[in-house]
């Protein structure tokens, strides 16, 4: 089915272990975010990659690791969790390089650290 | 930084018109805005999004004065499906790390 898929869904860790969100399109859109939503707040941009093997920091990078090898995969890395880390993660994509393009967003994992 | 301000909450009841207001004061010329609808446990969902003057899709209209240091989305006949979040954004990819989602304005429709 095409869109944005994100896997797990749903995980669970311990403080200090390595842990790696999944996000993967299937259309091949340039942009691609990843957001963190905590509870009763808004969304805040964590890493956005502009194509592959371009990658940047947004508002709240620290503690996150990303790649984008393929166009269509922009993995997160959180290197060493912390429980301030628990949220809920929304990897998004985007079509264009230019201003104004519309974002989708994929169903996001839900992550708690304990 | 274009940073937005929106009203926290705000009800309304079935049928009726909603309006709801942002304001970004330091919108940048290349800056677009853009609304997403949010349903608890879903992602974002994009509704519109506008540069100037006003915008009219299938589910929404989009306001924005000659000055654009705000935006009004106005949601026709609401229904108890409305009952979301909202948030506008201020985005331009050129700055793509200044892509900032406010807290929303978390709608509820009544009966």
């Amino acid at each position: 089915d095409a869109g944005i898929t994100q896997s797990p869904r749903y995980k669970i860790t311990e403080t200090g272990r390595q842990v790696t969100l999944m996000c993967h399109q299937t259309w091949s859109h340039s942009y691609m975010f990843w957001y963190r939503q905590d509870l009763g707040h808004g969304l805040r941009l964590i890493y956005y990659s502009a194509a592959a093997d371009i990658t940047d920091k947004g508002e709240v990078p620290d503690g996150y690791v990303v790649s984008r090898s393929k166009t269509e995969n922009f993995p997160l890395t959180l290197e060493s969790a912390t429980r301030s880390q628990t949220s809920v993660y929304f990897c998004a994509s985007s079509e264009s390089e230019t201003g104004g393009e519309t974002q989708y967003f994929g169903p996001g994992t839900r992550l708690l650290v304990l | 930084l274009a940073k937005t301000t929106q009203p926290i909450s705000m009800d309304s009841y079935e049928g009726q018109e909603v309006n709801i207001t942002c304001s970004h004061n330091n919108i940048a010329t290349n800056d677009y805005i853009t609304w997403y609808q949010q349903f608890p446990s879903q992602g974002p969902r994009f509704i519109i999004q506008g540069y100037k003057t006003k915008v009219t899709n299938e589910v929404a209209s989009l306001f924005i004065p000659a000055d654009r240091k705000s935006s009004t989305l106005s949601l026709p006949r609401v229904s108890l499906s409305d009952t979301a979040v909202y948030y506008c954004l201020v985005d331009t990819y050129s700055s793509a790390s200044k892509i900032i989602f406010g807290s929303g304005t978390r709608l509820s429709i009544r009966p």
